[in-house]
């Protein structure tokens, strides 16, 4: 079983949809969460972090439910400039006290005009 | 204020080749991480770099190694060069102050092909 695993997708979504992601994570462990936007050919970037009272920014909204292992993301009045790929992300803390970033191989969404 | 830069941007080797790559982190970051992304993957952690010292390691094998330098910037060498580490090569930094610790900044990422 994947550490982080995610639908693939494509959400094909028309302009102005709500889209929801999840992602479920199999280590109890995990201490923060991250979703991040990777668009075609490019580095990912930053979306929001995920925290446990579930926080908004603008038009997105991220969920943690640490009861089932699972996060989600909720993009309202989607724009056509938000089709790319979601990656949904873990940081697992390690033994060293370092941390290390685990990726769901992510969720592309499409919105179509 | 600069954020993460990598080079090259592309890089075609042969099997059995060696390469390395470079990156500079953002500006006050103290911490570089390496990825690789296959096509239609999330990237794969390979190894994390603090104080000049390999911090943590993926599931990836010796061929592939690194260093970072006094001024925090890194590189990531492969050698014996496989087909399969046909991938985007990514550079991450972050810091370890301040609220915003977990939080890693990507750079552009190093195309590499090998035939």
């Amino acid at each position: 079983r994947k550490e982080v695993e995610q639908d693939p997708g494509p959400f094909n979504v028309p302009e102005g949809a709500t889209v929801a992601f999840n992602c479920t994570y199999s280590n109890s462990a995990s201490q923060s969460f991250f979703w991040y936007r990777q668009d075609c050919r490019k580095e990912p970037k930053l979306l929001m972090s995920v925290y446990s009272s579930g926080n908004e920014d603008g038009r997105f909204t991220a969920q943690l439910n640490r009861a089932s292992q699972y996060i989600s993301l909720l993009i309202r009045d989607s724009k056509l400039s938000d089709s790319a790929t979601y990656l949904c992300v873990v940081n697992l803390f390690m033994d060293t006290g370092r941390r290390a970033l685990t990726f769901g191989s992510g969720t592309r969404l499409q919105v179509q005009p | 204020d600069a954020g993460v830069t990598q080079s090259p941007t592309h890089l075609i080797k042969t099997r059995g080749q060696q390469v390395t790559l470079r990156c500079s982190p953002k500006s006050g970051h103290d911490t570089v991480s390496w990825y690789q992304q296959a096509l239609g993957q999330g990237p794969q952690f390979i190894f994390q770099y603090y104080e000049e010292e390999e911090r943590q390691r993926g599931n990836f094998p010796d061929r592939f190694s690194g260093h970072q330098f006094p001024n925090y910037s890194s590189e990531l060498n492969v050698n014996a060069l496989l087909l399969g580490d046909s991938a985007l090569y990514l550079c991450a930094s972050s810091s370890l102050a301040g609220d915003r610790v977990d939080e890693q900044y990507f750079g552009p990422g190093t195309r590499l092909t090998v035939t």
